[in-house]
């Protein structure tokens, strides 16, 4: 079984719509969670960190269940630009060693 | 630019050569990692340095495999006898070394590695 797990999608979606990707994490010792975004053939880059409270940024929200080890993001209002891979992403151990998840790929059509 | 280079950006090779990548984390970051991603999967952990001790190591990282970061700024990761299965871009992250709970690591561009 795979540390962090995603639904591979894709997503497809059309402009403006609310999308949600979920995402599932085995080990409960995990200290910090992230969602990082990643484009064709790019790097990935940090979308936005998930607190347990529950976290927005914008058209962006980000929500931490530690006690069902599961992760969601939001995404309102879906824009062209938001079409790219979204990856899990956990923290665990001393040394910030970071295990991302397959990622779940989202398209957004006119 | 001050982010995290990454060269070459692309390397293509024969089975059996060796390669070597070398990366310039963010100058005023002192944690370096080392990851591979492969078509469809997240990227996985390789390496990490903290200054210029490798303070750990994945499974992953085969005997062929060697990184180094020798003054504490850029590492390089070589790998000796290329094989089919290394193609993949290999990604170099760095972070800040204070404490706290949400240390982004920035990314570089990666290179993409392909073996004929």
């Amino acid at each position: 079984r795979k540390e962090v797990e995603q639904d591979p999608g894709p997503f497809n979606v059309p402009e403006g719509a609310t999308v949600a990707f979920n995402c599932t994490y085995s080990n409960s010792a995990s200290q910090s969670f992230f969602w990082y975004r990643q484009d064709c053939r790019k790097e990935p880059k940090l979308l936005m960190s998930v607190y347990s409270s529950g976290n927005e940024d914008g058209r962006f929200t980000a929500q931490l269940n530690r006690a069902s080890q599961y992760i969601s993001l939001l995404i309102r209002d879906s824009k062209l630009s938001d079409s790219a891979t979204y990856l899990c992403v956990v923290k665990s151990g001393g040394y910030n060693k970071l295990i991302f998840g397959a990622g779940t790929r989202l398209a957004v059509h006119p | 630019d001050t982010g995290v280079s990454q060269d070459p950006r692309h390397k293509i090779t024969k089975r059996g050569q060796n390669v070597t990548f070398r990366c310039d984390p963010i100058s005023e970051h002192n944690r370096l990692y080392w990851y591979r991603q492969t078509l469809g999967q997240g990227p996985e952990f390789l390496t990490y340095f903290q200054n210029e001790a490798q303070l750990e190591k994945s499974r992953l990282l085969s005997d062929r495999f060697s990184a180094e970061r020798p003054k504490g700024s850029f590492s390089t990761l070589e790998i000796q006898r290329t094989e089919q299965g290394d193609s993949a871009m290999y990604l170099c992250a760095s972070s800040p070394g204070w404490q706290g709970r949400d240390q982004p690591q920035h990314f570089g561009d990666g290179t993409r590695l392909s073996i004929l």
